[in-house]
């Protein structure tokens, strides 16, 4: 099956401070992998996504880059800010998944100014 | 503005009382889905629909009921059979072109509390 696993938070970070969330993943058959954001008493919002190996995604200042090899799609910017508190989330789909999405448990990142 | 709205944003229900959040959207997407949301746990998947008429069960479908008889509407019944109810849910949708590479589109959700 379908599994996505997170680095466990909560993350607590300066501003301008450089951010990195961890994510892997198993999966059946070939996936494409997502970012969202859920920022407090807000649903989900798409941060940055890539369908195939090598891609990097990209959006806001953050980053990721789907590696096949190591079955990661890490998170990460270079300069925080304090607006980027939220929680983040890692997911997959598949094409046997169809639109279906599994995601990984959430990573609560807060900014200090 | 395209989007989905989900009500009430905060609901309380009885003991034994079946209660049902709203979900509407003008995105004009094929597929929508619900999930519920613990403290500190991901989404999990309660229902999902991909076309009108239908609908399949998720991870966590007992307790829950859903119909879709419009593309633009996918209620939610949280019914008394479902002993632990409180929870954040969020309704989703996409276009569900079938490749797995659809982005879904979420509410702002709807805040249940057991009273």
């Amino acid at each position: 099956g379908n599994s996505v696993t997170q680095m466990e938070g909560p993350v607590t970070l300066s501003e301008e401070a450089f951010l990195t969330i961890n994510c892997t993943y198993t999966a059946t058959g070939y996936p494409s992998l997502f970012w969202y954001v859920q920022y407090p008493g807000e649903g989900l919002q798409l941060l940055l996504k890539a369908t195939k190996a090598d891609d990097k995604g990209s959006n806001k200042g953050f980053e990721a880059t789907y590696r096949k090899e190591t079955t990661s799609f890490h998170l990460e910017k270079g300069s925080v800010q304090v607006s980027d508190s939220a929680v983040y989330f890692c997911a997959l789909s598949t094409e046997t998944s169809g639109s279906r999405l599994t995601f990984g448990e959430g990573t609560q990142l807060t900014v200090n100014p | 503005d395209g989007g989905i709205t989900q009500s009430p944003k905060y609901l309380f229900r009885k003991e034994g009382q079946n209660v049902t959040l709203s979900c509407e959207q003008n995105l004009n997407h094929d597929a929508m889905y619900w999930y519920r949301q613990d403290p500190g746990q991901g989404l999990r998947l309660i229902y999902y629909s991909q076309i009108v008429n239908d609908f399949q069960k998720g991870d966590i479908a007992e307790g829950y009921s859903v119909s879709r008889e419009k593309k633009e509407s996918f209620p939610l019944t949280v019914t008394s059979a479902q002993k632990n109810p409180t929870a954040f849910y969020l309704c989703a949708s996409s276009i569900d072109q079938g490749l797995g590479r659809d982005i879904q589109y979420f509410g702002a959700g709807t805040r249940l509390s057991v009273l």
